[in-house]
């Protein structure tokens, strides 16, 4: 079955950190193109980030670059997301997104995880 | 990286088609035929079902098509299903390996 499978989400204080991860089975995970996407309380889905399966090339949205840092280890099938300096406005769900980079779609989807950013 | 303008709400009886625009600018969908389209049903994760403007993945029923016209994109629902109720998305590639989804458009079921 192909899956991904997200975790770490949590409650934290506004600027503190967090790590995100995402675990892929049932696909060759080496010959996708990961990402992340994100989807505010009641709000629509917001693309956060991606990393390249051919060279680790990474790519930001800029309400979250220069926080937020994409990584993958291709042993583990698992794409990470560090988040630090914590805002409000980063409380979402994150999802996980694989695509197959003969397109531009996202294919498969994880089941998200929550963050909450609160005092 | 503003999100594509979606409208709030379609809504059509069973059997009827019913269209989502989807209007960007030339810097993502005007520019590329990478526009994809997302259904979401509630507390769901989102599910790809058009890609590259007109591409159905396997699986995806034949009554969902999309097109491009300019800077506009669309997505038809044809014959309209009670499980066709959901959020809908699109989403375009922007260039520089980013990507930027549209603002979601309820499709609701009569």
């Amino acid at each position: 079955e192909v899956k991904l499978l997200e975790s770490g989400g949590d409650l934290v204080q506004p600027g503190g950190s967090l790590r995100l991860s995402c675990a892929a089975s049932g696909f060759t995970f080496v010959n996708y193109d990961m990402n992340w996407v994100r989807q505010a309380p009641g709000k629509g889905l917001e693309w956060v980030s991606s990393i390249s399966h051919i060279d680790g090339t990474t790519s930001y949205a800029d309400s979250v670059k220069g926080r937020f840092t994409i990584s993958r280890d291709n042993s583990k099938n698992t794409l990470y997301l560090e988040l630090n300096s914590l805002r409000a406005e980063d409380t979402a769900v994150y999802y996980c997104a694989a695509r197959l980079p003969v397109h531009h779609g996202f294919d498969i989807w994880g089941q998200g995880t929550m963050v909450t950013v609160s005092s | 990286q503003s999100a594509l303008t979606q409208p709030r709400s379609v809504s059509g009886s069973p059997g009827q088609s019913v269209t989502v625009s989807c209007t960007g600018t030339s810097s993502d969908a005007g520019s590329y035929t990478s526009v994809s389209w997302y259904q979401q049903h509630p507390h769901k994760a989102p599910k790809l079902i058009i890609f590259d403007v007109t591409q159905r993945p396997s699986g995806v029923p034949y009554r969902f098509s999309g097109s491009k016209s300019g800077d506009t994109a669309s997505l038809t629902i044809s014959g309209l299903q009670a499980e066709d109720e959901a959020d809908y998305y699109c989403s375009s590639y922007a260039g520089r390996y980013t990507w930027v989804f549209g603002t979601g458009t309820k499709v609701t079921v009569l």
